[in-house]
């Protein structure tokens, strides 16, 4: 069992707008503003595209968007399209005593 | 431009040791500011953060795998490693090298190896 929670899965036609949830508590997400998100496509290694919440790396689309209320981060994929199809992780720094905690991943299917 | 890449053998037997390297170019692990992580994916599943190595030496581990893991750092290389023992079947996953922040904000990825544990 993942320290965050993600969806499963989540699904939209192509132009629509999605967001992924992901679920911490208050010793992670919820205390840090900290929280970072990466794409991983089938066989590849996962990359960055959004840190400490709301940035994103240089030469990541604009579609691409964080934010946070409470112990919940959110991605927001405006305008999705078809290369936006992969599995999708949150992760946050945490107290605990790991450094790092990941979500279970979302896929999403365009 | 920052390249991780690792390396080590594919195939482990049960109760034996995992050893992987992950060999940094494009920039020194002793520049400071970063440390240097490993995280792991079983087949189908999601990303497990391990353990990560300050180019000092001082180690972080995930607590259910202090017992059984070792990371060191090998500057003169630019190099650092990762040493699993008493492996099993659920050690069975991708293992990634990465670089990240003190925010955790893992920035550079190595492409991963598949290390099977199987007699």
């Amino acid at each position: 069992q993942s320290a965050l929670t993600q969806p499963a899965s989540v699904s939209g036609s192509p132009g629509q707008s999605i967001t992924i949830s992901c679920i911490g508590t208050s010793s992670d997400i919820g205390h840090y503003d900290y929280v970072s998100w990466y794409q991983q496509h089938p066989g590849k290694a996962p990359q960055l595209i959004i840190y400490h919440v709301v940035n994103r790396p240089s030469g990541v689309s604009n579609r691409f968007s964080g934010s946070k209320s409470g112990n919940t981060a959110s991605l927001t994929i405006s305008g999705i399209q078809a290369e936006d199809e992969a599995d999708y992780y949150c992760s946050s720094y945490t107290s605990s005593s790991a450094l790092v905690v990941f979500g279970g991943g979302t896929k999403l299917a365009v | 431009q920052l390249q991780l890449q690792e390396s080590g053998p594919g195939l482990v037997k049960p109760s034996e040791t995992l050893s992987l390297t992950c060999t940094v170019s494009g920039d020194s692990i002793s520049s400071g500011s970063y440390y240097w992580g490993w995280i792991r994916q079983p087949p189908g599943k999601g990303l497990e953060w391990i353990g990560s190595i300050y180019y000092s030496g001082t180690t972080y581990y995930k607590p259910s795998l202090k017992s059984r893991l070792t990371i060191s750092v090998d500057t003169s290389e630019n190099q650092f490693s990762l040493r699993l023992n008493s492996v099993t079947a659920a050690d069975t996953a991708v293992y990634y090298c990465a670089r990240h922040l003190p925010t955790r904000t893992f920035e550079y990825w190595g492409q991963g190896t598949l290390v099977t544990v199987s007699s």
